[in-house]
């Protein structure tokens, strides 16, 4: 199984900040990697899928960049409802893996 | 809107069975895969389940493979997900989810989740 590492776990930042969060999987992936938003008691929501395109009705402050076994997910400007758990997934070989996910908090 | 609501979650001693279902609408249920996904309280997402637009094919997560079956019926917009020889490790929400109409296997939307607790 691909083998999908999130870093950082946990990150603290305020309204307006920029974000990273990043994503590496153990092997190449092309670019079939999605990023997901969860918030408490929530469903997942689909944020990026291709690694870069951004899924219908997602501002555009979100932004997806990577290939091969390395990518990010960018928040060009924090807002308070972007508090939230980020989950990576590959979608290049099964079974579908996900990271372990990032809980971006406010600072 | 599209639309999907899980249900048959509950307490279940181990060794017991559980049906979860998942009801679909503002869409063509039928032309579309579907997935099971969980997640264990506190911890991540690990995907379970597929199942294609005719449910002539499915496949399974090892760690559930043999004792969960996965079915559809596109006569009632439905997803199910029978569990047998349940354990404590399968406790966890499961959430059913539409796999997108494009290239790859993305996951939106995703039923609000029902809880599946294995405890004696």
């Amino acid at each position: 199984d691909i083998q999908m590492t999130q870093s950082p776990s946990s990150v603290s930042a305020s309204v307006g900040d920029r974000v990273t969060i990043t994503c590496r999987a153990s092997q190449s992936i092309s670019s079939w990697l999605a990023w997901y938003q969860q918030k408490p008691g929530k469903a997942p929501k689909l944020l990026i899928y291709a690694a870069s395109t951004l899924q219908s009705g997602v501002p555009s402050r979100f932004s997806g960049s990577g290939s091969g076994t390395d990518f990010t997910l960018t928040i060009s400007s924090l807002q308070p409802e972007d508090f939230a758990t980020y989950y990576c997934q590959q979608a290049n070989s099964f079974p579908y893996t996900f990271g372990q996910g990032t809980k971006l908090e406010i600072k | 809107e599209v639309q999907l609501a899980e249900s048959g979650g509950g307490l279940v001693q181990p060794g017991g069975s559980l049906r979860l279902s998942c009801a679909a609408s503002g869409f063509t249920f039928s032309s579309h895969w579907m997935h099971w996904v969980r997640q264990a309280p506190g911890k991540g997402l690990v995907w379970v389940s597929r199942i294609n637009s005719a449910g002539s094919t499915t496949s399974y997560a090892d760690s559930v493979k043999g004792r969960f079956t996965i079915s559809r019926d596109n006569a009632k917009d439905t997803l199910y997900l029978q569990m047998n020889s349940l354990r404590a490790e399968d406790t966890a929400v499961y959430y059913c989810a539409r796999r997108v109409a494009v290239a790859g296997n993305w996951f939106d939307p995703w039923g609000q989740g029902t809880l599946v607790t294995v405890s004696s």
